[in-house]
């Protein structure tokens, strides 16, 4: 089975420094990988998405998320964070064969301080 | 173009009551997913229609939940009789075109969710 491991469940930065939240997922195939984004009051929002071909991919936000198959990661990145940044973000995989369903991490809090 | 709306955004119940949650998918959508998050655990899938068919409902935790999809519109998802464990976030999702296999996808657009607190 799938799974998606987010290893940071809180992470604070200051505005302006560079950001990494960190996913590593477990899928039998090549897997389509995903990051959205909770802000406060909000549904989840899509970021950006790996399928195939180039494993560097850029998102919306000034997000982007590099696919590493050797380490089975997937993790984001931003150079400058904004205070608007500050959300719960959450990696996931999917869909599995035969199911449409996605397996999400854990997610990561981000606080931004100014 | 409105995007998925979920009714209410929060309720707050007894243990033995039931609860009905409503999600209104964006218009044109055939698939339509409920997930589940428990306080700060993961996201898990709980089921999927297309139109007003259960294409899977593995993630479905007994039969205390009853979802239903009348007419392929919108969904409510039934919670009979509430337990504590209960408790969480359930989303809502919706996505184009009808499942024709692994090797298509489509974006699933959340809602924001309603938080259910069971007493």
């Amino acid at each position: 089975a799938q799974s998606v491991t987010q290893p940071d469940i809180h992470i604070t930065v200051s505005e302006g420094a560079s950001l990494e939240l960190r996913c590593n997922y477990s899928y039998g195939a090549t897997p389509y990988l995903f990051w959205y984004v909770q802000s406060p009051g909000q549904g989840l929002q899509l970021l950006l998405k790996y399928f195939s071909g180039d494993t560097l991919v850029q998102g919306i936000k000034g997000f982007e998320a590099e696919f590493k198959r050797s380490q089975s990661s997937f993790n984001l990145r931003k150079p400058s964070v904004h205070w608007s940044d500050a959300a719960e973000y959450f990696c996931a995989v999917g869909p599995d064969t035969g199911r449409r369903a996605l397996t999400f991490g854990s997610g990561t809090r981000l606080q931004v301080q100014p | 173009e409105a995007g998925v709306t979920q009714f209410p955004s929060h309720s707050v119940i007894e243990k033995g009551q039931t609860v009905t949650l409503r999600c209104d998918p964006i218009s044109g959508h055939d698939n339509l997913y409920w997930y589940r998050r428990v306080m700060g655990k993961e996201i898990k899938f709980l089921l999927h229609f297309v139109k007003e068919s259960k294409q899977d409902e593995s993630g479905m935790p007994n039969n205390r939940f009853l979802a239903e999809r009348t007419g392929g519109t919108y969904s409510t998802l039934k919670v009979q009789p509430a337990e504590l464990e209960d408790s969480g976030v359930y989303f809502c999702a919706s996505s184009q075109d009808p499942y024709i296999g692994i090797s298509s996808y489509n974006e699933q657009f959340f809602g924001p969710g309603t938080r259910l607190t069971v007493l």
